[in-house]
């Protein structure tokens, strides 16, 4: 069975500062793998995606990720933070089962 | 390009009605999902359709149900309404299979059984 497990449920950085994100995936087939974002009372936007091209990915306002399958993680990261970056973020996954899996989503604060 | 459109945006509706709700994809795209988000309990899949057919099913009750019409847009019925069926429903349209198009989300209806 597919899983996507989120690490965190709060995430609390400074403006400046990294951001990590951290996301487990379990698939018996190659997955395929995502990053959303959804701001307060929106629908979720794609930050980037995975489909076995390349291991780092870089995706939208500075946020790359980078496929691991030894570690079977796709963690998402950003240099420096800001305050727009507040918001909640869903990795998602899916392989052979013509389903897409999220995770329960991590919340991310971006302190000033 | 007109992004995923969904209706209404809030609904309101007493226990044991029902709620129909509507989504129209982005031009092109031939599949649409919906998830069904609720409070502590993340995105959880509910349906896909593609090409007019449902092409999968998640761990929902029968009385959740749907079309996909010819035109491609979408209706969610909701039947016998119950207090937890209460969530931010999200609608989502790709080009053919999420693997090979990624999902693009409207902004979803609240809808709220009283």
């Amino acid at each position: 069975a597919q899983s996507v497990t989120q690490l965190d449920s709060h995430v609390s950085v400074s403006e400046g500062t990294p951001v990590l994100l951290r996301c487990n995936y379990s698939s018996s087939y190659s997955p395929s793998l995502f990053w959303y974002v959804q701001h307060p009372n929106k629908g979720l936007q794609l930050l980037l995606k995975y489909t076995s091209a390349a291991t780092l990915v870089k995706g939208i306002n500075g946020f790359e990720a980078e496929f691991k399958k030894s570690e079977t993680s796709f963690h998402l990261t950003k240099p420096s933070a800001h305050m727009s970056d507040a918001a909640e973020y869903f990795c998602a996954g899916g392989g052979a089962t013509n389903k897409l899996i999220f995770g329960t989503g991590t919340l991310l604060a971006v302190q000033p | 390009e007109a992004g995923v459109t969904q209706s209404p945006t809030h609904l309101i509706k007493t226990r044991g009605q029902q709620a129909t709700l509507r989504c129209s994809p982005i031009s092109g795209h031939t599949s649409v999902y919906w998830y069904q988000q609720a409070l502590g309990l993340g995105l959880q899949f509910l349906l896909w359709y593609d090409e007019g057919e449902e092409r999968n099913r998640g761990n929902f009750p029968p009385r959740f149900s749907g079309r996909q019409f010819p035109n491609y847009s979408s209706e969610l019925n909701v039947n016998a309404l119950e207090l937890e069926d209460s969530a931010l429903y999200l609608c989502a349209s790709s080009f053919r299979q999420f693997y090979n198009s990624p999902l693009h989300f409207g902004n979803g209806t609240r809808l709220t059984v009283t």
